[in-house]
């Protein structure tokens, strides 16, 4: 079935930093794919999204590629601050069915 | 803007005792779904409802029941608490089945059974 990889957390970073975390999925469709992010103690928000191969998603200086090639869409940011501090989520949506991956915990210290 | 809300935020119960957690959403959404957390195996789908009057299985449906309410709120039920449902629930509610881009979260309930 359709499932999602992500690097295994827990992230810690300094502030300035540059962030990546991986994410390689499989799929038998052509699924969109997401990243959401979740702040402490909170629930889950749509971080950026890709709906087709070659597409780009980016929102609050994030950006993630859809790189059907590779089977991957890594989540990057040039510069954390300490308010990314948070857990991410990747994301796979196909035939109406979204399935995340296990979530990687980034800490940004100032 | 309340968006989705659950409650109880916390709860303790004992092997075998039984509770309810409910959610309800005022965005006028059509489809709701249960999701519970666990370390290290991101969300897994509990039960989900498409639109008012309907409730699918999802991954994970095993212990538990859910009631499509009305269109606003959906509940979920655990007859018989088990230590292995210690986890974090989550429901959301997006515009309609497949619409995750506008999927939205509340903020979870922490489950523990002891």
């Amino acid at each position: 079935g359709d499932s999602v990889t992500q690097m295994e957390g827990p992230v810690t970073l300094s502030e300035e930093a540059f962030l990546t975390i991986n994410c390689t999925y499989t799929a038998t469709g052509y699924p969109s794919l997401f990243w959401y992010v979740q702040y402490p103690g909170e629930g889950l928000q749509l971080l950026l999204k890709a709906t087709k191969a070659d597409d780009k998603g980016s929102n609050k200086g994030f950006e993630a590629t859809y790189r059907k090639e590779t089977t991957s869409f890594h989540l990057e940011k040039g510069s954390v601050q300490v308010s990314d501090s948070a857990v991410y989520f990747c994301a796979l949506e196909d035939d109406y069915k979204l399935s995340f991956g296990a979530g990687t915990t980034v800490t940004v210290r100032a | 803007n309340a968006g989705v809300t659950q409650t109880p935020k916390f709860q303790v119960l004992k092997t075998g005792q039984s509770m309810t957690l409910q959610c309800a959403q005022d965005m006028n959404h059509n489809s709701m779904y249960w999701y519970r957390q666990d370390p290290g195996m991101g969300l897994r789908l509990i039960y989900y409802s498409a639109s008012e009057g309907t409730t699918d299985k999802g991954e994970v449906p095993n212990g538990y029941n859910v009631s499509r309410l009305n269109k606003r709120e959906f509940s979920l039920r655990l007859e018989s608490a088990a230590p292995s449902q210690t986890s974090v629930y989550f429901c959301a509610s997006s515009g309609g089945q497949g619409a995750y881009e506008k999927l939205f979260f509340g903020s979870g309930t922490q489950l523990s059974v002891l």
